[in-house]
């Protein structure tokens, strides 16, 4: 049962265009959400945030936009680099617990 | 820079031998927490720990075991490797917020 759903395995963008990463929930008790990116043979990093009591959270070329009733977030990266290419990680937290759930990754290729 | 460090960082072992992976952080952080990674699967749960001795399974702990005796290390132990344990680990830490970070992983391959 995932809890966390990125449908999209890879997405390929030309450089200098909008990156949009998506990822879906299930679980309406998560009130917290991450955006991890990872390059390869190094551990993931954190990214970018957002509380459930928003809707958008910017961080320079990086937005997170939250849809509650849809439970569904996103990622904009604008505009694209060629150094953005990397997996992201979609992740969730129920503040009240320990875990985070993780989501299956989209692999980003930004083309020069 | 959260300070976690992962030893080894490759490792080749062959099925049925134990495999003890250590992780370690300088930063004092209550919470610590053992992935692995697969393709199609992403970041999945092993084992977490909320203070030392305090452990608990998440996911796909079958087969695994952890140990906590100081804060600053998390061990994971496979007590006999299968192949079906090859992966990527990576430990993390929960900072004051709830935000985790990640170790730099290591990749083990059982033959």
């Amino acid at each position: 049962d995932q809890q966390v759903k990125q449908n999209s395995p890879s997405l390929s963008v030309q450089e200098g265009r909008i990156s949009i990463l998506n990822c879906d929930y299930t679980n309406s008790m998560f009130d917290y959400f991450l955006w991890y990116k990872k390059y390869p043979a190094e551990g993931p990093t954190f990214l970018i945030s957002i509380s459930s009591i928003k809707d958008k959270n910017e961080d320079g070329r990086f937005t997170v936009f939250l849809n509650k009733s849809a439970k569904h977030l996103s990622l904009h990266i604008v505009p694209s680099q060629p150094g953005d290419s990397a997996v992201y990680f979609c992740a969730a937290i129920n503040t009240g617990g320990f875990k985070t759930i993780f989501g299956a990754g989209t692999r980003l290729f930004v083309k020069a | 820079d959260a300070g976690i460090t992962q030893s080894p960082r490759h490792k080749v072992t062959e099925t049925g031998t134990p495999v003890t992976l250590r992780c370690h952080q300088t930063e004092n952080h209550r919470y610590m927490y053992w992935y692995r990674q697969d393709p199609g699967h992403g970041l999945r749960l092993i084992h977490y720990s909320y203070g030392v001795k305090d452990t608990d399974k998440g996911e796909v702990s079958d087969g695994y075991s952890v140990s906590r005796s100081k804060t600053e290390d998390f061990l994971l132990t496979l007590e006999s490797a299968t192949s079906s344990q090859t992966s990527v680990y990576f430990c993390a830490i929960r900072g004051t917020t709830d935000t985790q970070y990640f170790g730099p992983g290591t990749r083990l391959t059982v033959l």
